[in-house]
């Protein structure tokens, strides 16, 4: 079992539809980052939480810290959102992220 | 990605050659890490460096696979006797979170 897990693979949406991606870890943290990877390989930072939520435009995320659970969502999503998005995890014992194996999402016009 | 420099992009090589991939975090932080992305998996961790001292090396594949940092600044990472296995994209990054990637190289061993 990966100490970090996410769901789904994959998700394909039409435009302006809310997306939610939800990720489950299973080791003590100090931070959760989740990352978006476009094709060509670039990783953008999206957000680094350690509790509660945080918001960027039309991105939000949230972190359980009692459930080990965090999800991210965006509101009317758009072609442009296409991407992996990637959630990675920063363990107490270590500061090296540990990742999980990223959701393909897809949106449609 | 912000601040962070790897070369080459893209890197073609032989099997059983010598190859080294080069990270310049161009701000500078202490925290450096190299992780590797293969084909149609996750991105694993490689080795981090604080300064110029590597105290979690954990994640090397193997003896063939070596890295060093100078002046608290560029590192290089060098793969020996590559094998096919070793094609993957190598990403760098720097500072507190890990918040920015360099783009990585495309490294394909033929």
């Amino acid at each position: 079992k990966n100490e970090v897990e996410q769901s789904p693979q994959n998700l394909t949406a039409q435009e302006g539809e809310f997306i939610t991606i939800n990720c489950s870890y299973s080791v003590g943290i100090s931070a959760l980052h989740w990352l978006q990877q476009h094709p060509g390989g670039g990783i953008v930072s999206l957000f680094m939480l350690s509790s509660g939520k945080k918001k960027h435009g039309r991105l939000i995320a949230t972190i359980n810290i009692q459930e080990k659970h965090s999800s991210l969502h965006i509101t009317a999503s758009h072609p442009r959102d296409s991407a992996v998005y990637i959630c990675a995890v920063e363990e107490t014992s270590g500061s090296r992220l540990t990742f999980g194996e990223g959701t393909q999402l897809t949106v449609n016009p | 990605g912000a601040g962070v420099s790897q070369s080459p992009s893209n890197k073609v090589t032989e099997k059983g050659k010598d190859v080294e991939l080069r990270c310049d975090p161009i701000s500078g932080h202490t925290a450096l890490y190299w992780y590797r992305q293969s084909l149609g998996q996750g991105l694993e961790f490689l080795i981090y460096f604080q300064g110029n001292s590597a105290p979690d090396k954990s994640g090397l594949p193997s003896d063939r696979f070596s890295a060093e940092r100078t002046g608290g600044s560029v590192s290089t990472l060098t793969i020996q006797r590559t094998q096919q296995e070793d094609s993957a994209v190598y990403l760098c990054a720097k500072g507190r979170g890990q918040a920015f990637f360099g783009q990585g190289t495309r490294l394909t061993v033929v």
